[in-house]
């Protein structure tokens, strides 16, 4: 199956920092998402992007399918922005999503 | 409000009880998933229902039986677990048919701890 690697595992930052989260896959994919885990384990969906750009806010993700990785841009971090941050790739097979290990990220003021 | 609803948050419970785990979602969606959070592991898929159907089964142990009795409902009967099920259990609704893909959304999850 598909395998899926995340960098940094972890990630502290003072508040007002920017960063950049790796997420490489090892083989095509149709379906790559990008979610956020708070403290409380809630997983917020941040983006659907199998290929492309997009923005929302101070995030933003790439996805650069025929290279195999995605990366999601966190700009000007808040404290709520602590919590770990998954990659899940689904193949072209139309597999179900398979979910990376994280990025935990701790923000401090 | 998240739109998928799960119940309850947490759950303590012995090796031998019978319990149940719920989940509600109020978005529409076709497709419902169990996933489990184990610490320091990935999300594992442990079920997923399409327009009723189980159409997947990661070779879970049959101490967990899911129920999918309409596409805005999903429980997870649990019997006879293990101290290593212990986990958070995650509830994810999609609004098409999991094989096209479609962007997932979690519930709040319930906390399952067994003694």
């Amino acid at each position: 199956g598909i395998q899926v690697e995340q960098s940094p595992p972890d990630l502290i930052l003072q508040e007002g920092a920017n960063s950049t989260l790796r997420c490489n896959f090892s083989d095509s994919v149709n379906n790559l998402q990008w979610f956020h885990q708070n403290p409380w384990g809630q997983l917020i969906n941040l983006f659907y992007i199998p290929s492309g750009t997009k923005q929302n806010g101070r995030l933003s993700a790439t996805t650069v399918a025929t290279e195999r990785y995605s990366l999601l841009y966190i700009s000007s971090s808040q404290t709520t922005d602590s919590g770990v941050y998954f990659c899940a790739v689904g193949g072209q097979a139309g597999t179900a999503l398979i979910f990376g290990k994280g990025t935990t990220l701790s923000v401090s003021s | 409000e998240t739109g998928v609803t799960q119940t309850p948050r947490h759950l303590v419970m012995g090796m031998t009880n019978k319990k149940s785990l719920k989940c509600e979602q109020h978005l529409g969606h076709n497709a419902m998933y169990w996933y489990k959070q184990s610490a320091k592991k990935p999300l594992e898929l442990m079920f997923v229902y399409s327009l009723e159907e189980r159409v997947e089964n990661n070779s879970v142990p049959s101490r967990f039986s899911p129920e999918c009795p309409n596409s805005s409902h999903l429980f997870l009967h649990l019997h006879t677990l293990q101290p290593e099920d212990s986990a958070l259990y995650l509830c994810a609704s999609s609004q098409e048919s999991w094989q096209t893909g479609a962007p997932l959304h979690f519930g709040n999850g319930t906390r399952l701890t067994v003694t």
